[in-house]
């Protein structure tokens, strides 16, 4: 069975700090892959990232960073130069590689950023 | 480009009254579709799922059934909703029979009930 812990429920930040959401996975499978997915105040789930198992390499999009890290099954998001905009709960989830494979969500962080 | 449009996007209904939320999905063809739940501050909970038209699969037992009557119509319904019923409603789609398997997402739906 695949499993997906976000063991931080709450993290809050000012304006400006650098903030790390931890995601830990379980899985059978050899070949998957991850996600984050980001829920604003509005409610609507923003996909941000796919990575997929075999390929390791970090990844960074403007002030967002992914560390993808297989030896420890994380796969952590970090938020450079935090801005009150970035207040959301972020979502990990995994998916098989089955096709129609479901994902696998983790109960969520919410991230304040206070200015 | 895809698009995914849910309604309506808030309700509040009374104890014991019936349901019907709705999900349709553009740009994209034979898609897979998903009904999940989001109680208050918890996560997600997948309800129904389904990968075409009259093929649903029940993730948890409850009072809820889904329906697909067309390609990319998803349909949520209760006959008689309880409190317990209140949440968020998400609505997904994602590619059939796709490598990835990365779902997309609606506006949700926020139900209250009375």
């Amino acid at each position: 069975a695949q499993k997906v812990t976000q063991a931080q429920t709450e993290i809050s930040v000012v304006e400006k700090e650098d903030v790390t959401l931890d995601c830990v996975y379980e899985t059978r499978d050899t070949t998957y892959y991850l996600f984050w997915y980001k829920q604003p105040p509005s409610g609507e789930l923003v996909f941000l990232i796919r990575r997929n198992s075999f390929d390791e390499q970090n990844e960074i999009s403007g002030r967002y960073s992914w560390n993808f890290q297989k030896s420890t099954s994380s796969f952590n998001f970090t938020i450079t130069a935090s801005q009150v905009v970035d207040s959301a709960v972020y979502f990990c989830a995994l998916s098989g590689s089955g096709a129609n494979s479901k994902l696998t969500f983790g109960k969520g962080i919410t991230l304040s950023v206070r200015p | 480009s895809q698009t995914i449009h849910q309604w309506p996007a808030t309700l509040v209904q009374p104890v014991g009254s019936p349901l019907s939320l709705e999900c349709t999905v553009e740009g994209t063809s034979n898609p897979n579709l998903y009904w999940y739940r989001q109680a208050a501050g918890r996560g997600l909970q997948l309800l129904f799922y389904s990968v075409g038209i009259g093929q649903i699969s029940s993730e948890v037992p409850q009072n809820l059934s889904a329906s697909r009557p067309q390609d990319r119509q998803f349909i949520l319904s209760s006959k008689k909703l309880l409190l317990s019923d209140s949440g968020f409603y998400l609505c997904a789609w994602s590619t059939s029979g796709g490598v990835y398997n990365e779902q997309f997402f609606g506006p949700g739906t926020r139900l209250t009930v009375l």
